[in-house]
C-alpha cells in the first residue's frame, strides 16, 4: 500500500468548475507539499503546509492532520490549470525527504 | 526569484556509461535532494545531503550512484555504470534550512539509457 494515496488518479472538468484534488497518507507526516508538473516535466511547488489551511489565487489547499487527509481545490478552473498534481509529504522520522502520490492527472477543457 | 537550475536537459547513453547530471541549487539554500521519476511512475527519493555528506539514501541509492558538492555551487549525481533502467526524469531539489521547509525543484534532466 503506497504511504501517500491520491484520488482521483485522473480528472476531467470543463472550464469554470470547481475542482477538488484528494490525498490521504498513512504515515506520521509534519507537514505536505502540493506540486504542479506540467507537460515538458518540471515541478513546481504551490503549497506546503503543515495546518489549517493557505490560499494562493484561485487555489485552495486545506489538511487536517488527524484524519491524515488533505485537499486542494481549483475555483474558476481553467485550461491553463491542466497539469498532474501531486501531494508529497515530509514524513516525521528521518531526514527531510518527500514521499510522494502517485499524481493526479488534470485536464481541463475549454 | 532564485531557482534551481539543473543541465543538461536531455542526456542520452549507452548502457555502461558514466554519467553526471548536475545542479545548481538555491545559493543561500543548504539542504539539496535528489529525486527520479521513471515514465508513467511517481517520484521516488533517492538521496539527501547536508553539510557535505549524505544524510539519507533510499535503496535505489546503491553503489553505482554517488553525489557530490565539489565547488560550493554545484551539487551533483553521478551514475558510474548505468543501466537501462535508470532511464527516467532526474529531479534536484533544495531546502533552506532545517525543519520542515519548502523544497524547490529543478526543472529535471531528462536521462535515456541505450
Amino acid at each position: 500500500k503506497n504511504e501517500v494515496e491520491q484520488s482521483p488518479q485522473n480528472l476531467t472538468a470543463q472550464e469554470g468548475e470547481f475542482i477538488t484534488i484528494n490525498c490521504s497518507y498513512s504515515v506520521g507526516i509534519s507537514a505536505l507539499h502540493w506540486l504542479q508538473q506540467h507537460p515538458g516535466g518540471g515541478i513546481v511547488s504551490l503549497f506546503m503546509l503543515s495546518s489549517g489551511k493557505k490560499k494562493h489565487g484561485r487555489l485552495i489547499a486545506t489538511i487536517n492532520i488527524q484524519e491524515k487527509h488533505s485537499s486542494l481545490h481549483i475555483t474558476a478552473s481553467h485550461p491553463r490549470d491542466s497539469a498532474v498534481y501531486i501531494c508529497a509529504a515530509f514524513r516525521i522520522q528521518g531526514a527531510q525527504k518527500l514521499v510522494f502520490g502517485q499524481g493526479t492527472r488534470l485536464t481541463i477543457n475549454p | 526569484e532564485p531557482e534551481v537550475t539543473q543541465t543538461p536537459s536531455h542526456q542520452v547513453t549507452q548502457m555502461g556509461q558514466e554519467v553526471i547530471l548536475r545542479c545548481v541549487p538555491i545559493s543561500n539554500h543548504l539542504y539539496f535532494y535528489w529525486y527520479r521519476q521513471i515514465l508513467g511512475q511517481k517520484v521516488e527519493f533517492l538521496v539527501s545531503f547536508y553539510n557535505n555528506e549524505i544524510s539519507e539514501k533510499s535503496e535505489i541509492f546503491d553503489d553505482q550512484f554517488s553525489v557530490e558538492r565539489p565547488d560550493g555551487s554545484n551539487f551533483t549525481l553521478k551514475i558510474r555504470s548505468t543501466k537501462l533502467e535508470d532511464s527516467a526524469m532526474y529531479f534536484c531539489a533544495s531546502q533552506e534550512g532545517q525543519g520542515y521547509n519548502e523544497q524547490f525543484f529543478g526543472p529535471g534532466t531528462r536521462l535515456t539509457v541505450l
